[in-house]
């Protein structure tokens, strides 16, 4: 069974930093590309990175390029995403997801239940 | 960036009813186009990708169609579980953009 579960989410002030992290299991990690959606609270859901299964490419939306760094290790299945400089819009729940083929297709299969992270003084 | 388009918004129908939803694209993007289904407090789920692509384990009353710009989801014989917000999202470039959503709530 497919399961990603993502911690490191917290209030942090603006300016601040944070990351986060997901663990999957369930599945070879190492074989599928990987992304972070993220969905502000009653809101819609925004793409906001992807990375390549080697981790040798990644993607961001231009609302976070710059500021956020989406990492991967291979050998501990894990997948990070490095917050910095954040903003209160950066408020939001964030999703660590399963790419459906090992290049970055953007067919998201599966998905964690999300953390949270909230941005305020 | 490719802007999605989603109608309706919200919808109200009764079980056992079809309903079909809209999604428009700024620009062609072939077929590729996913739909997925969120339900309040949890995550959402993929249900087509490609267009027209069943994902494995979803019902067989959920269909896509559609290709360039114009892409619909119906779902047939509306069961309980089966109201809540559906999101299209287009794949073919970044950013990967998602449709604003619509609300599936009970008549």
């Amino acid at each position: 069974e497919v399961q990603l579960l993502e911690s490191g989410g917290s209030l942090v002030q603006p300016g601040g930093s944070l990351r986060l992290s997901c663990a999957a299991s369930g599945f070879t990690f190492s074989s599928y590309a990987m992304s972070w959606v993220r969905q502000a609270p009653g809101k819609g859901l925004e793409w906001v990175s992807s990375i390549s299964a080697s981790g040798g490419r990644a993607y961001y939306a231009d609302s976070v390029k710059g500021r956020f760094t989406i990492s991967r290790d291979n050998s501990r299945s894990m997948l990070f995403f490095e917050m910095k400089t954040v903003r209160a819009e950066d408020t939001a729940v964030y999703y660590c997801v399963k790419d459906r083929l090992n290049t970055v297709t953007a067919d998201f299969d599966y998905w964690g239940q999300g953390t949270l992270v909230t941005v305020s003084s | 960036d490719i802007q999605m388009t989603q109608s309706p918004s919200s919808l109200s129908a009764s079980v056992g009813d079809r309903v079909t939803i809209t999604c428009r694209t700024s620009q062609s993007i072939t077929n590729s186009l996913n739909w997925y289904q969120q339900k309040p407090g949890k995550p959402p789920k993929l249900l087509i990708y490609d267009a027209s692509s069943l994902q494995s384990g979803v019902p067989s009353s959920f269909s896509g169609s559609g290709s360039g710009t114009d892409f619909t989801l119906t779902i047939s014989g509306l069961q309980p579980e089966d109201f809540a917000t559906y999101y299209c999202q287009q794949s073919y470039s970044t950013p990967y953009t998602f449709g604003q959503g619509t609300k599936l709530e009970i008549k």
